[in-house]
């Protein structure tokens, strides 16, 4: 069965603390992971991740994927708390039919000032 | 564990004809949400509902509605489906408040 887990469920740190949020998969025909940001309505796209070992960055957030251990880390350095949210990691699979993005429960990250 | 379903998994309509996508949530969870997800764009919210027979527009509303008779089930409708509406639609819900939302296995529309 394809699954998607998410590790921590949730976490709290002080401002300027670092942090790693992590994300394992079993997911037939893997084709991408995607990484977003849950504020209040809609997640918001951070990454998305093809290709072992290369990282991608944007300001503070930085994420790799690992597709022989089947993980990947995203990682927020000297966190704000603008940064407060839910993480959430999706794999798309390049399976035909329509169940083919399988999404992961969240990290909920607290950054107290 | 959460259930959060979707009446189709794979669609095909053509151009001007009426599309309803069914989602039904066994938590009575109060949050519901409509998402399309479409390459390189991530996900958009469509619409969502806070409440029986509320809703609100996300981002994206133009050419859908929704309803929402009962708490467990959230309806998406394309009016009259367009070819720009392919794509794949994600129903979630979640609880009161910024929670984490469940995704439901999502529906691959294709409007010829």
């Amino acid at each position: 069965e394809d699954k998607v887990v998410q590790s921590p469920l949730s976490l709290v740190v002080h401002e300027g603390d670092t942090v790693t949020l992590n994300c394992s998969y079993e997911v037939t025909n893997f084709r991408s992971l995607l990484w977003y940001k849950q504020e209040k309505k809609a997640p918001t796209f951070l990454f998305m991740l093809t290709s072992s070992g290369i990282e991608k960055k944007s300001g503070r957030l930085s994420s790799i994927l690992d597709k022989k251990e089947l993980f990947s880390i995203l990682n927020i350095t000297a966190t704000q708390t603008g940064d407060s949210a839910i993480y959430l990691c999706a794999v798309e699979s390049d399976q035909t039919g329509a169940n083919n993005l399988f999404f992961g429960t969240g990290t909920r990250l607290t950054v107290i000032p | 564990d959460v259930k959060v379903t979707q009446s189709s998994r794979y669609l095909v309509k053509r151009t001007g004809e009426k599309v309803f996508l069914e989602c039904v949530q066994d938590m009575d969870h109060e949050n519901m949400f409509w998402y399309r997800q479409d390459p390189g764009l991530g996900l958009r919210l469509i619409y969502f509902s806070y409440d029986v027979k509320m809703k609100e527009k996300g981002d994206i509303p133009e050419g859908y509605s929704v309803s929402r008779e009962k708490k467990e089930r959230f309806s998406l409708i394309l009016e009259s489906a367009s070819t720009n509406q392919t794509s794949m639609y994600l129903c979630a819900s979640s609880r009161t408040g910024i929670e984490t939302q469940y995704f439901g296995p999502g529906t691959r529309l294709l409007v010829l």
